[in-house]
Parts: structure tokens; C-alpha cells; sequence
């Protein structure tokens, strides 16, 4: 069973409103993933972490989205001004190492209103 | 790019069933490989991975089969539970940049009818 945690695990927010989520990944996994499922299930990468330098990412959806991993702190994902297309699920992931398993968490499902 | 191929978006079952969900792959190299399932309202759960030729994986009585010669890492299950119920994807990791980074196929809903 998965050990990554992800809070909350529902957001609501109105459009233009700040949306916040958090995840602590699994002891001892310095790759740290967050991935977007729409409602057809497609997955879309967002981008990863290695302790706390960025591995890669997509050019975060016109700059409203960001993301950190600090030390000793949990990873966050933050959409500035929500959309209704951000609507979706946000799956944090951790891994020990690239190219190795990769073990999700429950999520966090947003929905703009 | 590389990509993940599942042939079968639903597949229909009964219980004790033979389950067969189709992956093909493209890719340069030997990406590793790997199958998950989700139950609603979960994130996706790892179920096992492979990363060379001919190299089997397997869990909770699924297996697959790393194939570099047909680009293929089938699903299998000999006899599928009502409990088996859910979306499974196949998924490779993507090579270039060493970055872990997954490429999932659409998914494939299974239904097990008791």
C-alpha cells in the first residue's frame, strides 16, 4: 500500500480563486511526481522533483501553476487563479529513484465552481 | 514521443474468467514497463514493473510479459474476482532525461460480473 499523503482530499473553488494542495511522499523517496487525471482519465504530467531541485516540467499551464518541495516540509502544488478546466484530479507521486516504481496517492479532486 | 497503446477501452467479464488487456508500446531502447489499476475514487496503485526482454512481472495473480520483439507487455489473469473491477493502464517510463517520468495509456475498464 501506497505511504504517499496528499491533503485535502476534496477542493472546492470559485474561478479565479487560489487552490492549494499538499502531498508527503514516501520516507526515503527523493522523486517526488505530480500528475493531473482529467475526467476521461488521461494523465498529464506536471512536473517532478529530486530532493528539492525540479527534474522537469511542462510549461505550467500559462504560469498559474507552481510548485516546491522544501526540506523537511511537505511538497505543495498551487494554481493561482483557478479555471473550470482545472477541474481534476491531482495525483502526487513518489518514487526511490528514477525509472523505478512509483507509488501514487489517493489524490486530491478539484473542482471550480 | 513515446507512447502507450491499450487496445481495449471495456472489457466484460464473469467471474473465473480468462482476462487478457492488450499494451503495446513505442519507444527506443528498453523502457521500463509497468501496470497499475485504479479503484474510484483512489490514485492509481502499483502493481508491478519489468525493464528487460522477456522479463515477467507479476502480482495478485496478474502477470505480464516484457516482449521487445512485438513492443508488448500484456495483462494477464487466469481466473478474474468480481473485486478485480476497475481501470487498469499500462505504463512506460520515459527514457530521455532520466527523469522517472511516466507515460500512461487511456486505461482499460474492467467489469467482472459475479
Amino acid at each position: 500500500n501506497s505511504k504517499v499523503i496528499q491533503t485535502p482530499r476534496y477542493l472546492v473553488k470559485g474561478q479565479g480563486q487560489k487552490a492549494k494542495m499538499r502531498c508527503i511522499p514516501e520516507k526515503g523517496h527523493p522523486v517526488v511526481f505530480w500528475y493531473q487525471q482529467n475526467k476521461n482519465n488521461e494523465f498529464k504530467f506536471l512536473i517532478n522533483f529530486q530532493n528539492q531541485e525540479v527534474l522537469q516540467q511542462i510549461d505550467m499551464t500559462e504560469k498559474r501553476f507552481s510548485a516546491e518541495c522544501p526540506s523537511n516540509s511537505p511538497c505543495s502544488l498551487e494554481i493561482q487563479s483557478s479555471e473550470a478546466g482545472d477541474s481534476a484530479l491531482y495525483l502526487c507521486a513518489s518514487s526511490p529513484g528514477a525509472n523505478t516504481e512509483v507509488f501514487f496517492g489517493k489524490g486530491t479532486r478539484l473542482t471550480v465552481v | 514521443g513515446d507512447s502507450v497503446t491499450q487496445t481495449e477501452g471495456q472489457v466484460a467479464l464473469s467471474e473465473e474468467d480468462f482476462l487478457t488487456i492488450h499494451c503495446n508500446y513505442s519507444a527506443s531502447g528498453y523502457p521500463a514497463l509497468f501496470w497499475y489499476v485504479q479503484y474510484p475514487g483512489e490514485g492509481p496503485q502499483f502493481l508491478f514493473r519489468a525493464s528487460r526482454d522477456k522479463e515477467k512481472g507479476s502480482s495478485r495473480g496478474f502477470e505480464a510479459t516484457y516482449d521487445k520483439g512485438t513492443t508488448s507487455f500484456h495483462l494477464r489473469k487466469a481466473s478474474v474476482q468480481e473485486s478485480d473491477s476497475a481501470v487498469y493502464y499500462c505504463a512506460l517510463g520515459e527514457r530521455g532525461g532520466n527523469t522517472g517520468k511516466l507515460i500512461f495509456g487511456l486505461g482499460t475498464t474492467l467489469q467482472v460480473q459475479p
